[in-house]
């Protein structure tokens, strides 16, 4: 079963313009919820993430809004840029830290120049 | 920095045989893990090992075996490969050690191809 739902598959924006991907669970147990970024041909790397005592973390101009009550997170990218182009997983773990993360499916961001 | 290594990069095998997918980490942490990458998929994990003597069953690892032979070193195998195993394997690594981790360190990537 699918723990961690993401959406959408892929996003394609302009840049300057607003990226928006969502993640959706269901176990309550989970305690730590990061976002990984990919590019091409590279390892995933982690972006930002986000412990359910905060509602948002922002770094830069990434953005991720938590809502404990609905059991969705998701990540924002401001003013995305180029170079932001590349796949997206969050994750999710019951460890409280890097342990045993269970990843989405990943979403595929173009941002167009 | 290349932390995290895994070799071979790229390999093309033949249904039936066996290959072994290496990583080597300098990075001093304990715990260990193998996904495999597939489009539309994501990560899924196919085993960890959180020190020398402990190695676990991930999500996925029905036809896949490991070994980690040091701190540093978790090896990959597939026994009898077969065609849905055509993937891309990512090692990576996390530090238990330290409280204020929180991420797992990943290598390049082992881009496999079975035929």
């Amino acid at each position: 079963q699918q723990q961690v739902k993401q959406s959408p598959q892929s996003l394609i924006v302009q840049k300057g313009g607003i990226s928006i991907i969502n993640c959706a669970y269901e176990n309550t147990a989970f305690d730590y919820f990061p976002w990984y970024q990919q590019f091409p041909g590279k390892g995933p790397a982690l972006l930002i993430a986000i412990r359910p005592d905060v509602s948002e973390k922002k770094e830069g101009r990434f953005t991720i809004s938590f809502n404990k009550s609905a059991k969705q997170f998701s990540l924002h990218i401001m003013d995305s840029q180029p170079g932001d182009s590349a796949t997206y997983f969050c994750a999710a773990s019951t460890q409280g830290g890097s342990e045993k993360l269970v990843f989405g499916k990943g979403t595929k961001l173009t941002v167009n120049p | 920095d290349a932390d995290v290594t895994q070799t071979p990069r790229n390999r093309i095998t033949k249904t039936g045989k066996r290959i072994m997918l290496e990583c080597s980490q300098t990075k001093g942490h304990d715990r260990m893990y193998w996904y495999r990458q597939d489009p539309g998929l994501g990560l899924r994990l196919i085993y960890y090992s959180f020190d020398v003597k402990d190695i676990n069953k991930g999500e996925i690892s029905d036809g896949y075996s490991v070994s980690r032979q040091a701190q540093a070193k978790f090896s990959l195998s597939l026994e009898s490969a077969i065609p849905n195993q055509t993937a891309l394997y990512f090692c990576a690594t996390s530090d238990r050690t330290n409280p204020l981790q929180e991420t797992q360190y990943f290598g390049p990537g082992t881009r496999l191809l079975v035929l």
